[in-house]
């Protein structure tokens, strides 16, 4: 079984510029999340989705992040414009429904 | 807010050491909790988890037992290899919310040959 692919694994741009990540998760799992890592901290939910409808985006930051799920499978968050402290590891992470989390292997966003 | 706090790292072992990594807990209710692991280049993977007080969750020679007296589900191992080499991360998920995973900030652990 496939697991949680995400792309890219790597981007570097400089601030001010837009940036997309895409995130396609464990077949079957209606569950989608996406998160933070900053450099030695642990992951820090960005948004969940059941199936298409973004359940919790609280600690989203909406001014410049948003987050698409449309048919309900893959999802893309966006960051525009990106500023240096959006400098991180951008997880995403599915489940059938709670419980355990299938994490992939995350977009390292560098931003100059 | 339900949280957890675990020991600052790194720790560097050399091999056949013992570790444990502490992890405690504050949360309402009796929440699960979770060892994840992120071994270099790649997402975290699940390494154990325990879903009620006194429960032990065991994986490839590791444990760790949900003691709710001292709200506390440490991380152990008798005997680290090299291949151990990674930052370990305990979560919680509340009793209320099984999609919401708390994670804390991570140890790192570098085991010498």
């Amino acid at each position: 079984e496939a697991g949680v692919v995400q792309s890219p694994r790597y981007k570097i741009i400089e601030k001010k510029q837009p940036v997309a990540f895409w995130c396609n998760p464990i077949s079957g799992h209606n569950t989608l999340y996406w998160y933070r890592q900053n450099l030695g901290q642990g992951p820090e939910l960005l948004i969940r989705y059941e199936n298409e409808e973004a359940v919790d985006d609280s600690q989203l930051p909406k001014d410049r992040f948003s987050a698409e799920r449309l048919k309900g499978v893959d999802s893309t968050l966006k960051i525009q414009p990106a500023e240096l402290g959006d400098s991180a590891v951008y997880l995403c992470a599915s489940n059938p429904r709670g419980g355990e989390q299938f994490f992939g292997p995350g977009t390292r966003l560098t931003v100059l | 807010g339900d949280s957890v706090t675990q020991m600052e790292g790194p720790v560097t072992l050399s091999e056949e050491a013992c570790l444990t990594i502490n992890c405690t807990y504050t949360a309402t209710g009796y929440p699960s909790l979770f060892w994840y692991v992120q071994y270099p280049g790649e997402g975290l993977q699940l390494l154990l988890k325990a879903t009620k007080a006194d429960d032990k969750g065991s994986n490839k020679g590791f444990e760790a037992t949900y003691r709710k007296e001292t709200t506390s589900f440490h991380l152990e191992k008798g005997s680290v290899q090299v291949s151990d080499s990674a930052v370990y991360f305990c979560a919680l998920s509340p009793l209320y919310n099984n999609n919401d995973m708390r994670f804390g900030a991570g140890t790192r652990l570098t085991v010498k040959p």
